[in-house]
């Protein structure tokens, strides 16, 4: 059963434009999100959380949208780089009764054309 | 930057034979964890560790593998008796606390043949 699900397991956009990852889950426990990045031969590499209490988070070119009552979230990545081309997993976890031990979706690779 | 460090990079061995893999943590994080990547598959929770102990085991994690913190600086996976399905990337990774993330080592690459 999968918990977090990515749907598009790869995504390519020209250098400058947009990106947008989407992410859906199912377990309603869930109240923590974060996006990693992860290029090969790598561990994953934080990227940005949100919390269930908030709709938008934004760290420079990153913004992560969570939309509770559909159980989506989104990542923009604005504007889009070569260097960001990698694989990102949306991740999440559920407070109550555990160390927040992260449940991972399979994953998007994003391709980002000179 | 601080770094989780994981070693050995690459291990073969074979099967039924026990393996360990060393990982250490960022020094002054509290909770540890050892996640799992089969190759072509998502990333999966093997095990937490806090204050000294197991906090959480996914079913993953049964009685062929075994964690442990030896000496306040290394974090330790082992694996008893290897099988094939164990092959996999194993990541360790530390936190402060979950607002700021999993800081992830590079990973091991486990092989059994």
């Amino acid at each position: 059963d999968q918990q977090v699900k990515q749907n598009s397991p790869s995504l390519s956009v020209q250098e400058g434009r947009i990106s947008i990852l989407n992410c859906d889950y199912t377990n309603s426990m869930f109240d923590y999100f974060l996006w990693y990045k992860k290029y090969p031969a790598e561990g994953p590499t934080f990227l940005i959380s949100i919390s269930s209490i908030k709709d938008k988070n934004e760290d420079g070119r990153f913004t992560v949208f969570l939309n509770k009552s559909a159980k989506h979230l989104s990542l923009h990545i604005v504007p889009s780089q070569p260097g960001d081309s990698a694989v990102y997993f949306c991740a999440a976890s559920a407070a109550a009764g555990s160390q927040g031990n992260l449940i991972f979706g399979k994953g998007t690779k994003l391709s980002v054309k000179p | 930057e601080p770094e989780v460090t994981q070693t050995p990079s690459h291990q073969v061995t074979q099967m039924g034979q026990e393996v360990i893999l060393r990982c250490v943590p960022i020094s002054n994080h509290l909770y540890f964890y050892w996640y799992r990547q089969i190759l072509g598959q998502k990333v999966e929770f093997l095990v937490s560790f806090y204050n000294n102990e197991i906090s959480e085991k996914s079913e993953i994690f049964d009685d062929q593998f075994s964690v442990e913190r030896p000496d306040g600086s290394n974090f330790t996976l082992k694996i008893r008796s290897t099988k094939l399905e164990d092959s996999a990337m194993y990541f360790c990774a530390s936190s402060w606390d979950r607002a700021r993330g999993y800081t992830f080592g590079s990973g091991t690459r486990l092989t059994v043949v």
